[in-house]
């Protein structure tokens, strides 16, 4: 039962340009979505989040968009750079959850230079 | 800057033994967690603790599990009787509120 859905496993980009990370999710109690990135041999590191009461959150060169109608989230990144090459995990959770995230699969980034 | 740490980063045990997994979370945060990740499969949330009780858990979690917060600064998972299929990366996480968490490094139990 795939809650969060990456259907990306992977995504290569050149360095400069945009790289789009996309989500989708079934559960419409879901109201709170994380972004994390993942470097082999370390653990998942928190980048943007973004509640459901929103539908765009910007920090830096990251930003996340939420189409609930669609049930879609996306994350850009601009300008791509060669130290943003990792897993990429989408992750949600339902509002009182106390934290229980829900992950997608993930999708490995490569920014070539 | 603050972070978790796990100990031991790798740990190897026999099936049928039990294990104890480290954690210091970063010392103002008040809700824990646990999560794994079986190889090539994706994370999976198992315990989350808040005011020295377990808050939620999944389905994984069952009577094999436990955590415990035996002092101010360290949190525990223990595995009773391990099984093969409980070899995994095994990932701490702590946060000031809800849902954000920071997570550790992780420790690679491998089953024998």
């Amino acid at each position: 039962d795939q809650q969060v859905k990456q259907n990306s496993p992977s995504l290569s980009v050149q360095e400069g340009r945009i790289s789009i990370l996309n989500c989708d999710y079934t559960n419409s109690m879901f109201d709170y979505f994380l972004w994390y990135k993942k470097y082999p041999a370390e653990g998942p590191t928190f980048l943007i989040s973004i509640s459901s009461i929103k539908d765009k959150n910007e920090d830096g060169r990251f930003t996340v968009f939420l189409n609930k109608s669609a049930k879609h989230l996306s994350l850009h990144i601009v300008p791509s750079q060669p130290g943003d090459s990792a897993v990429y995990f989408c992750a949600a959770s339902v509002r009182g959850s106390q934290g229980n995230l829900i992950f997608g699969k993930g999708t490995k980034l490569s920014v070539k230079p | 800057e603050p972070e978790v740490t796990q100990t031991p980063s790798h740990q190897v045990t026999q099936m049928g033994q039990e294990v104890i997994l480290r954690c210091v979370p970063i010392s103002n945060h008040l809700y824990f967690y646990w999560y794994r990740q079986i190889l090539g499969q994706k994370v999976e949330f198992l315990v989350s603790f808040y005011n020295n009780e377990i808050s939620e858990k999944s389905e994984i979690f069952d009577d094999q599990f436990s955590v415990e917060r035996p002092d101010g600064s360290n949190f525990t998972l223990k595995i009773r009787s391990t099984k093969l299929e409980d070899s995994a990366m095994y990932f701490c996480a702590s946060s000031e509120r809800q849902g954000m968490g920071h997570f550790g490094n992780g420790t690679r139990l491998t089953v024998t």
